[in-house]
């Protein structure tokens, strides 16, 4: 079944780094369009990025651009979003998800991973 | 970016009524709609896309109706695991934006 495990949340002061991962495994990775997805302690849900299945589109949300940069390894089946210069306001669970689309992005979600958490704080 | 509202925030309804929950775009987003519910501690589960085509395994007393700016999902008669937050999202641009929820609990 569809499995996608993240890891390399934690605490970090602003300005801080922290590199996330997401180990896929279940389905054919390098078919399918990939999104990291954050959610705020007690909030909605919000978009941060997503790559295409080869990796030719990336996209980010005007909140994380510049700071953040997504990449994927089709040979591993993994997803990584880097964040750099973190903020107080990027704290939340973050989470890789799937398109259900085969080499095409239908722009909604059909798996979800349980989330990593990103704590921001001085 | 596309703005998506969601009205009412809580919905409280009792076991075997209809739920009826609302989804308003800033602007049109087609039928390019999908619809997730999340219950406490887990991930959100597709209910809806395209507006109105059940996602699967999905029961059939879940459906969605609308295009443009203004969507609905209705819960035919509630089960006892329907209560839950329930997010619309548009994917006809990007960034793709969630609505901020309904939460659906027990009258």
């Amino acid at each position: 079944q569809v499995q996608l495990v993240e890891s390399g949340g934690g605490l970090v002061k602003p300005g801080g780094s922290l590199r996330l991962s997401c180990a896929a495994s279940g389905f054919t990775f390098n078919d399918y369009y990939m999104s990291w997805i954050r959610q705020a302690p007690g909030k909605g849900l919000e978009w941060v990025s997503y790559i295409s299945s080869s990796g030719s589109f990336i996209y980010y949300a005007d909140s994380v651009k510049g700071r953040f940069t997504i990449s994927r390894d089709n040979a591993k089946n993994s997803l990584c979003l880097q964040m750099n210069n973190l903020r107080v306001e990027d704290t939340a669970v973050y989470h890789c998800a799937r398109d259900p689309g085969r080499g095409y992005n239908y722009g909604f979600i059909d798996y979800w991973g349980q989330g990593t958490l990103v704590t921001v704080s001085s | 970016e596309i703005v998506m509202t969601q009205s009412p925030a809580t919905l409280s309804v009792s076991p075997g009524e209809r739920a009826t929950l609302s989804c308003r775009a800033s602007q049109s987003v087609g039928s390019n709609l999908a619809w997730y519910q999340q219950k406490p501690g887990q991930t959100p589960r597709l209910l809806i896309y395209s507006a109105s085509t059940r996602a699967t395994g999905i029961p059939a007393r879940f459906s969605g109706s609308g295009s443009g700016t203004e969507f609905t999902l209705t819960i035919s008669s509630l089960q006892t695991e329907d209560f839950a937050d329930y997010y619309c999202q548009q994917y006809n641009n990007w960034p793709q934006t969630f609505g901020p929820g309904t939460k659906v609990d027990i009258k």
